[in-house]
């Protein structure tokens, strides 16, 4: 079936340094690719999403890019701060969404 | 935004017991409501899809008569845990679109049941 694959699982770096999060679906129906930041106990909060006709998308210190060939999008967090800790989602929509596994990032002070 | 209000935050119910889940869409109408289950330190593993005046579609793995979904109306889905167990216990989450299929999930807040 369907799968997201989410990688690192846990990602720690200095505030102020760049992370990376990247996720590689299977199913070439998909076309809508959103990601979700998730603090202890609250609901997930959309940060930033890209369509299958787009290939990058930015917002302030936020970035994600999109690979169709390869199956294949990234989140991209510059100048990471204190308030980034969080666990990351990535979402893939075919016919249904599917999560990735997440993320933990750490950001060190 | 689109709001989703998801009720009650918590609760705590002894085994044998059912606990009913209210997710309503505040501000929009959702033909389609989403149900989720979290564990901790988990990703988030989708339940069933909650359909307005139709049966609920379930996920491969998820008991219909252990979990009952009522789409009662555009803005209301509920989820009852029947006959609880220990292993019940966790964080269910819904979410709700507001537009188009391919539209952001906007995500209620979630109940963490605990079943003693």
């Amino acid at each position: 079936g369907e799968n997201v694959e989410q990688h690192p699982s846990t990602l720690s770096v200095q505030e102020g340094d760049s992370a990376v999060i990247k996720c590689t679906y299977s199913d070439s129906a998909s076309n809508y690719f959103p990601w979700y930041k998730q603090e202890l106990g609250k609901r997930p909060q959309l940060i930033i999403d890209i369509r299958s006709n787009v290939g990058e998308k930015k917002d302030q210190r936020i970035a994600v890019t999109l690979n169709k060939t390869a199956k294949h999008f990234s989140l991209h967090i510059t100048e990471t701060q204190p308030e980034d800790s969080a666990v990351y989602f990535c979402a893939a929509w075919g016919f249904k969404t599917i999560f990735g596994a997440g993320t933990r990032l750490f950001v060190k002070a | 935004g689109a709001v989703v209000s998801q009720h009650p935050s918590r609760v705590i119910c002894k085994s044998g017991t059912s606990v009913k889940i209210e997710c309503r869409s505040l501000d929009f109408q959702a033909t389609t409501m989403f149900w989720y289950r979290q564990f901790p330190k988990k990703s988030l593993m989708l339940m069933a899809t909650s359909n307005e005046g139709s049966k609920a579609t379930y996920e491969q793995g998820v008991e219909k008569d252990k979990f009952l979904i009522n789409h009662a109306s555009l803005t209301l889905s509920t989820l009852t845990v029947t006959s609880a167990h220990p292993e019940d216990s966790s964080f269910y989450i819904c979410s709700a679109r507001e537009g188009a299929d391919n539209s952001p999930l906007h995500f209620g807040n979630g109940t963490r049941l605990t079943v003693t």
